[in-house]
This record gives structure tokens, C-alpha cells and sequence, in this order.
């Protein structure tokens, strides 16, 4: 079974200040995708990134960063510079490679983060 | 750039009533998702279609819901009997094999007095 861990329930940071949101995924899977969705306070999931098994590349976007590692099953995003529009729910998810069922996503149990002035 | 499309955005009903959620998902994608949120919780899998049938569901999805594709656009869930648990925001989502990105609509909340 497919597992995602948030553990940061919420983070609270000062405007300007970097945070970094984790996320642990547990998969019997060896081939796989993980992917960040924010959820501002009006309630859409707003994509943010993809990422499969095998790219273990790190990743920049403009203020965002992710970092995957494999050998601990990790996912994290950084957000420099943090400003108060980051201020949202965060979640991580991850699917199984597609067999046919499409990209069923198991969802983590998101991390608030509160960007203040 | 293309947008998955929900009505209604909230809908408040009695306890037993039928409620139907409206989605119409990106025009050449060919995989539907409705998820669940039930207010403060993650985002929970309800039921996956393709190729006009269920390609896998989740024990949320029990006889009390269904889906259907009426017309080629629209995507639906029905709820036959609501109950006070099913309030949630339901997310309908579809998939393009082309981006892989699962593309969320805005989301329709239900509040079930």
C-alpha cells in the first residue's frame, strides 16, 4: 500500500524568511511519481510539480525548490524568500507508475504554512 | 490553458436527498477522477473512469455513489441518499497522457443538513 507523510502540520514563518515543507512516501512500487499541490484558502488545488522515480534531479522554480532522494524515500519543497501569497495549505502525493487505472494520487495530510508580515 | 470546469461550486442539501456534481473535464483526456475532502482533512481517491466504466474505486465509493458520462463532456457523481458525512468538497480531476498532469477543477462543496 501506498503511504505519504506530512509531519509539519503547520509552520509559521516571517515574511522573507526560506521554509522547507517535507514529505516521506512509502511504495512497494519501483517505478512511481510524486507531485506537490497547494491549496490557498479558496480551495483549488493548484498544481506545482511532478516528478518521476527515476529523476533525481533536483529542481528549481523561480522561488520553489525540490528535493528527492530515493534512499530516504523523501520529497521536500523549499520556498525562498517566502512571501505572504505562499500562505496555503501544501500537499504532497504520489502515484503509482500508469497501468491502465490512470494516476490514482495517495495524498499526505497536507502542511499549513502561514507566511507573516 | 485548459481548465477542468465543476458545477455547482457549493450545493447545500437535506439529509436522504440525491445530489448530482457536474464536471466537465479537458477536452482530449480520456481519464476521470472525483476525489473527496472532507473540511480540514487530505485529499482522499473516491473512484477512477475510462473508456466509460469504473477502472477502480476506493471502499468510499459504495453503492450510495455512482458516475456516469452522459454525453461525451460531462463527468457526474451521484450521491443516491445523502448523508451528513458525505459533506466535503469533491474534487473532479482528468489526466493527459501527453503532460501527466492531473488537472484539478475548482472543486464543488457539498453541506448535507
Amino acid at each position: 500500500a501506498q503511504k505519504v507523510t506530512q509531519a509539519q502540520t503547520e509552520i509559521s514563518v516571517v515574511e522573507k524568511e526560506d521554509v522547507t515543507l517535507d514529505c516521506v512516501y512509502e511504495t512497494r512500487d519501483t517505478t512511481y511519481y510524486l507531485f506537490w499541490y497547494k491549496q490557498p484558502p479558496s480551495g483549488e488545488l493548484v498544481f506545482l510539480i511532478r516528478r518521476n522515480s527515476f529523476d533525481e534531479q533536483n529542481e528549481i522554480s523561480g522561488r520553489y525548490s525540490w528535493n528527492f532522494q530515493k534512499s530516504t524515500s523523501s520529497f521536500n519543497f523549499t520556498i525562498t524568500a517566502s512571501q505572504v501569497v505562499d500562505s496555503a495549505v501544501y500537499f504532497c502525493a504520489l502515484s503509482e507508475a500508469f497501468t491502465g487505472g490512470g494516476n490514482k494520487l495517495t495524498f499526505g495530510t497536507g502542511t499549513q504554512l502561514k507566511v507573516e508580515l | 490553458e485548459p481548465e477542468v470546469t465543476q458545477t455547482p461550486s457549493h450545493q447545500v442539501t437535506q439529509m436522504g436527498q440525491e445530489v448530482i456534481l457536474r464536471c466537465v473535464p479537458i477536452s482530449n483526456h480520456l481519464y476521470f477522477y472525483w476525489y473527496r475532502q472532507i473540511l480540514g482533512q487530505k485529499v482522499e481517491f473516491l473512484v477512477s473512469f475510462y473508456n466509460n466504466e469504473i477502472s477502480e474505486k476506493s471502499e468510499i465509493f459504495d453503492d450510495q455513489f455512482s458516475v456516469e458520462r452522459p454525453d461525451g463532456s460531462n463527468f457526474t457523481l451521484k450521491i443516491r441518499s445523502t448523508k451528513l458525512e458525505d459533506s466535503a468538497m469533491y474534487f473532479c480531476a482528468s489526466w493527459g497522457r501527453d503532460t501527466g498532469e492531473l488537472f484539478f477543477g475548482e472543486g464543488s462543496r457539498l453541506t448535507v443538513l
